[in-house]
């Protein structure tokens, strides 16, 4: 049981290109949600899905796209890198709204 | 999403119990408390949440006051792999988490 996965673990961008960090669970949870961390602040929610086909915006999703073809995976497209999006990137899972939600250990960003 | 006031910073002995404070006094009747906490910047783990009633699990005690207007998490024996950052979030009966900027919990020998 691997819980939650993050790909890649570190990358490095040049202005401009696109990519997409890949996230997958392995506990067949319906919730999943990707944030953003900055230096020194909290976390901030970018999107999130209550279920396969089923995606929402959070509080920061300008520049960003999701989809979620399947109950196991949650990829977090970035259209157009800006410098403005370095960050390290944490994917979540959760079985129901009031259960613990599990981490995945984070994508660190870093937009040239 | 009801907001909630920590204090920034706190230090603790190790093997002495740790008291961290919440505020969150806009809370709603269906809004659960929820700790998490970071360390080295990992992805955030769970501690504990609650409704109403106090809870306690392996790794600490959540007290809530009556009022449900401020709420302590309490790790009864700290030690210096606690050393993290704790946050301190109201959610209501859905999906989302809201984190603020935590309590910065530095454990000392």
């Amino acid at each position: 049981n691997a819980g939650v996965t993050q790909t890649p673990k570190f990358q490095v961008l040049k202005t401009g290109q696109s990519m997409t960090l890949q996230c997958a669970q392995d506990m067949n949870h319906e919730y999943m949600s990707w944030y953003r961390q900055d230096p020194g602040m909290g976390l901030r929610l970018i999107h999130y899905s209550v279920g396969a086909g089923i995606t929402d915006q959070g509080e920061v999703p300008n520049g960003y796209n999701v989809s979620r073809s399947t109950t196991e995976d949650f990829p977090l497209r970035l259209l157009s890198a800006a410098p403005s999006q370095t960050s390290v990137y944490f994917c979540a899972s959760r079985p129901d709204w009031n259960t613990e939600a599990f981490f995945g250990q984070g994508t660190r960003l870093t937009v040239v | 999403d009801a907001k909630t006031t920590q204090p920034p910073s706190m230090d603790c002995a190790e093997g002495r119990a740790a008291n961290l404070p919440c505020n969150h006094s806009t809370i709603s009747g269906n809004e659960y408390v929820y700790w998490y906490r970071q360390i080295h910047s990992q992805g955030p783990q769970y501690i504990i949440h609650g409704l109403k009633n106090n809870e306690t699990n392996e790794m600490a005690s959540l007290i809530i006051t009556e009022d449900r207007k401020s709420s302590t998490l309490i790790l009864p024996h700290a030690t210096l792999r606690d050393t993290a950052v704790y946050y301190c979030i109201v959610s209501p009966n859905d999906y989302k988490l809201s984190f603020g900027a935590g309590t910065t919990v530095t454990v000392r020998a």
